[in-house]
């Protein structure tokens, strides 16, 4: 069965502190997607990057980072110089390959609140 | 021009009430879902449509009951209504292409409260 677990459930960091949220996923197919969304107070999910397990390069998006390693199971977020605007629960997600409906099956995480202060 | 728009994006009602959540998406996807977020944030799938055919179908009670019109529009009755429905239902749509087909576009959700 998929899995994804983030152990950290609620973060507080000062402003311009570098931080890194953990996700560990579990999953028997060879081929899957990883995800982050962030949801801020306002509520709505705003889709931040999708991984194929085949890809194991790291990306960076400004201040944005992620860490994937298949060894680990392991898909992890860095936020460097966080910002209160950065204040947000944000979520880990799987999905199996493929289309037709079903690879919209995102398998979430519990989510990890980041609370960011000034 | 809201890519997926959902209405009522709040909706307060009495327990055994029959309600309607309505989504529609102008981004031309081939897919749409339904997810609910319950109190504690956790999100879960509950339906999904492929041009208008339901693909899954995960273990929600039989008082809920989607509809899709046509490929542009999924919307969700619920029947009944139970303290436990309350949560943040939101309904998303993702492109018809294996590239693409799990990238989902979620809309701004729909607070459900049962009173």
């Amino acid at each position: 069965a998929q899995k994804v677990t983030q152990a950290q459930t609620e973060i507080s960091v000062v402003e311009k502190e570098d931080v890194t949220l953990d996700c560990v996923y579990e999953t028997r197919d060879t081929t899957y997607y990883l995800f982050w969304y962030k949801q801020p107070p306002s509520g709505e999910l705003v889709f931040l990057i999708r991984r194929n397990s085949f890809d194991e390069q790291n990306e960076i998006s400004g201040r944005y980072s992620w860490n994937f390693q298949k060894s680990t199971s392991s898909f992890n977020f860095t936020i460097t110089a966080s910002q209160v605007v950065d204040s947000a629960v944000y979520f880990c997600a799987l999905s199996e390959a493929g289309y037709g409906g079903s690879q919209g099956n995102l398998i979430f995480g519990k989510g990890t609140k980041l609370s960011v202060k000034p | 021009d809201t890519a997926v728009s959902q209405t009522p994006k709040y909706l307060v009602t009495q327990m055994g009430n029959d309600k309607s959540i309505k989504c529609e998406q102008n981004l031309g996807h081939d897919t749409m879902y339904w997810y609910k977020q319950d109190s504690k944030k956790f999100l879960k799938i509950m339906f999904s449509y492929n041009n208008k055919e339901l693909i899954i179908n995960e273990t929600v009670p039989n008082r809920f009951s989607p509809k899709s019109p046509d490929k542009a529009h999924l919307n969700l009755h619920i029947n009944s209504l139970e303290l436990g429905d309350s949560a943040v239902y939101f309904c998303a749509s993702s492109p018809g292409t294996p590239s693409g087909a799990n990238v989902l576009t979620f809309g701004a959700g729909s607070r459900l409260t049962v009173l």
